[in-house]
């Protein structure tokens, strides 16, 4: 089965930080990747995806993730935060079939203004 | 609709009544999902539907969960003799086809079992 694991709990990051929040998966065979995003109020959406291809991928609101295979990571990254960007951040993970996804605990990030 | 709907927004329940969680997914979107998520955790998969048949139910903890989509479009979660540990939010979200595409996400229903 498949399971997915980020490191961080709780990052708290100020204004024009750099930020990385770590995701690994535990599958052997084909796998997509997603990133989701929930800001306080609202419903879970969804910031970038992987299916295959350039293992950088690039999503909205200047969000990147970039997939090593051989490390099952699929880290987010994001070279200059802002006061905006506080939300909980979920990976996850489905088979190649695409049918069941797994997420994450989820990394809250507070940015301080 | 513009998007995925989900009534009510909250319930509040005593133990051991019966209560049914709403779902109106996007126009079009044959894949449904429901998803729980407690506190400080992700969401935890509970049931996929394609088109009226639940393609998987492994997710669903025991025979008190129970979920239909009759038509293939609204979809209805049920939760007998409920628990105080079913106390979570329970999503809904649908895609367009169930292969890689993209979950689209209700706000949810946050379950309440005093």
């Amino acid at each position: 089965a498949q399971s997915v694991s980020q490191h961080n709990h709780h990052v708290i990051l100020s204004e024009a930080a750099s930020l990385e929040l770590g995701c690994n998966y535990s599958y052997g065979g084909t796998v997509n990747l997603f990133w989701y995003v929930q800001y306080p109020g609202q419903h879970l959406q969804l910031l970038l995806k992987y299916f295959s291809g350039d293992p950088l991928v690039k999503g909205i609101k200047g969000f990147e993730a970039e997939f090593i295979k051989s490390k099952f990571s699929f880290n987010l990254r994001k070279p200059s935060v802002q006061w905006s960007d506080t939300a909980e951040y979920f990976c996850a993970v489905t088979d190649n079939y695409g049918q069941n996804f797994v997420f994450g605990p989820g990394t809250r990030l507070s940015v301080l203004p | 609709g513009a998007g995925v709907s989900q009534t009510p927004s909250n319930k509040v329940t005593e133990k051991g009544k019966y209560v049914e969680l709403r779902c109106d997914p996007i126009s079009g979107h044959t894949a449904l999902y429901w998803y729980r998520q407690s506190l400080g955790q992700g969401p935890e998969f509970l049931i996929y539907f394609q088109g009226t048949g639940a393609a998987d139910d492994s997710g669903l903890p025991n025979d008190r969960f129970f979920a239909v989509r009759p038509e293939g479009s609204v979809s209805t979660l049920k939760i007998q003799r409920t628990e105080r540990g079913d106390s979570a939010v329970y999503l809904c979200a649908s895609s367009l086809d169930g292969y890689n595409s993209p979950l689209h996400f209700g706000n949810g229903t946050r379950l309440t079992v005093t």
